[in-house]
């Protein structure tokens, strides 16, 4: 079965910093680019930072540009996401999710982790 | 960025209704929008890719038309599980971004 894991999520205050992670199963990992979509309580959905099969190319929304590093292993079949500098609007659900297609940098999200709370509040 | 916008916000329909959703983009985006599905709690399903192939295993009542900056998501005929909120999502061009949601509910 194709899954995504997330874990890492919590409570931190203003300033701090948590690392996500997020394992995947069922699937090719070193294949498919990866991302992380997150969504504030009761708002929609933001894509947040996207990392490519090799991690040559990575892309980061401008709100956690410059706070937020992303990175896979692609011998554990793992993503994660560096989060510093935290902020209160930071506070969302974290997502994990694969492309759909192989190799391609933009591309649908077809599989999605079950989300992670990230609470920023001191 | 490219901007996305949906109408209507929220919609309420009875069992077998078709329902019609309206995403737009700020700029042409081609056929590069996807379509998801969230219920409350849950983490997004993709539905629709590239405007209108339908996902493997997504009920064939789902479909999406369009191209440039209009597109469509229809469902032809509503079921108490469509319950949800619905996005559209370009891949265009980075950032990738969402349209607001249309929530959906039974009246």
């Amino acid at each position: 079965e194709v899954q995504l894991v997330e874990s890492g999520g919590g409570l931190v205050k203003p300033g701090g910093s948590l690392r996500l992670s997020c394992a995947a199963s069922g699937f090719t990992f070193r294949s498919y680019c990866m991302n992380w979509v997150r969504q504030a309580p009761g708002k929609g959905l933001e894509w947040v930072s996207s990392i490519s099969t090799d991690s040559t190319y990575i892309y980061y929304a401008d709100s956690v540009k410059g706070r937020f590093t992303i990175s896979r292993d692609n011998a554990k079949n793992s993503l994660s996401l560096q989060m510093n500098s935290l902020r209160a609007e930071d506070t969302a659900v974290y997502y994990c999710a694969k492309h759909l297609r192989r190799n391609t940098v933009e591309d649908a999200f077809d599989i999605w982790g079950q989300g992670t709370m990230v609470t920023v509040s001191s | 960025d490219i901007q996305m916008t949906q109408s209507p916000s929220s919609l309420s329909a009875s069992v077998g209704d078709r329902v019609t959703i309206t995403c737009q983009a700020s700029q042409d985006i081609s056929h590069y929008l996807n379509w998801y599905q969230q219920k409350p709690g849950k983490a997004p399903k993709l539905l629709i890719y590239d405007a209108s192939n339908l996902e493997t295993g997504v009920p064939s009542r789902f479909s999406g038309s369009g191209s440039g900056t209009d597109f469509t998501f229809t469902i032809s005929s509503l079921q108490p599980e469509d319950i949800a909120t619905y996005y559209c999502q370009q891949f265009e061009d980075l950032p990738f971004t969402f349209g607001p949601g249309t929530k959906v509910d039974i009246k």
